[in-house]
């Protein structure tokens, strides 16, 4: 079955960097995109953008550029986001998700930026 | 325009019928899907392809569309179904997603 697994929570001070994985497996890895989506607290979704798996070409959306990172090892079929100078307000649950249409999500990653 | 919006909120009698919309321009040109969250909990697919349900999700979940809205229906809504509701669908490139801003469904 088509599964993708998050490493867990991660507590950061500001101006440090977290480097979230999803490690997908019960399908094959390069079939399919791979997204990046935010949920502050208490707030909706955001799409942060998405890596294409076969060329590992990332597409960033709007207020997601340059401390935001997507990056693949498809030796382990993982995907990474690193973000890095991190906020206060960079407090949030990161997703990552199966397909240019998603179908299948990842369980949550938390970060928590706090001093 | 490049957003989708959803009401924040709407309630529901239990065993009745609700519609949570989803409206916006892209939905003209793409199709919406929906996604169910509940607390705690990564969002699941409910709805795909405007009017398409994964294995495993009720018949009771039903999706429609006309010009640029978007519609999940819920027939006979039941007590586990309270939860925050999302439409999603690409933007004018589309190479881009977007999301609403979901929907909180309450049963009563």
């Amino acid at each position: 079955q088509v599964q993708l697994v998050q490493s867990g929570s991660e507590l950061k001070k500001p101006g440090a960097s977290v480097k979230v994985s999803c490690k997908a497996s019960g399908y094959i890895f390069t079939s399919y995109a791979i997204n990046w989506l935010r949920q502050a607290p208490g707030q909706g979704l955001e799409w942060m953008g998405w890596i294409n798996t076969n060329t590992g070409n990332p597409t960033y959306a709007q207020g997601f550029t340059g401390r935001f990172v997507f990056s693949l090892d498809s030796s382990v079929s993982t995907a990474y986001l690193q973000i890095s100078s991190l906020k206060a307000e960079d407090t949030a649950v990161f997703y990552c998700a199966r397909g240019r249409s998603i179908d299948y999500w990842g369980q949550g990653t938390l970060v928590s930026v706090s001093s | 325009s490049s957003e989708l919006t959803q009401d924040p909120a709407v309630s529901v009698a239990l065993g009745q019928t609700v519609s949570i919309t989803c409206q916006g321009d892209s939905l003209r040109s793409y199709y919406a899907t929906w996604y169910q969250q509940k607390p705690g909990q990564a969002p699941v697919l409910v709805i795909y392809d405007e009017n398409n349900r994964p294995s495993g999700i009720p018949d009771r979940f039903s999706g429609s569309s006309s010009g640029d809205t978007a519609s999940l229906t819920i027939t006979g809504a039941q007590a586990e179904d309270e939860a925050n509701y999302y439409c999603n669908s690409r933007d004018s490139s589309g190479n881009h997603l977007l999301f609403g801003g979901g929907t909180k469904l309450t049963v009563l």
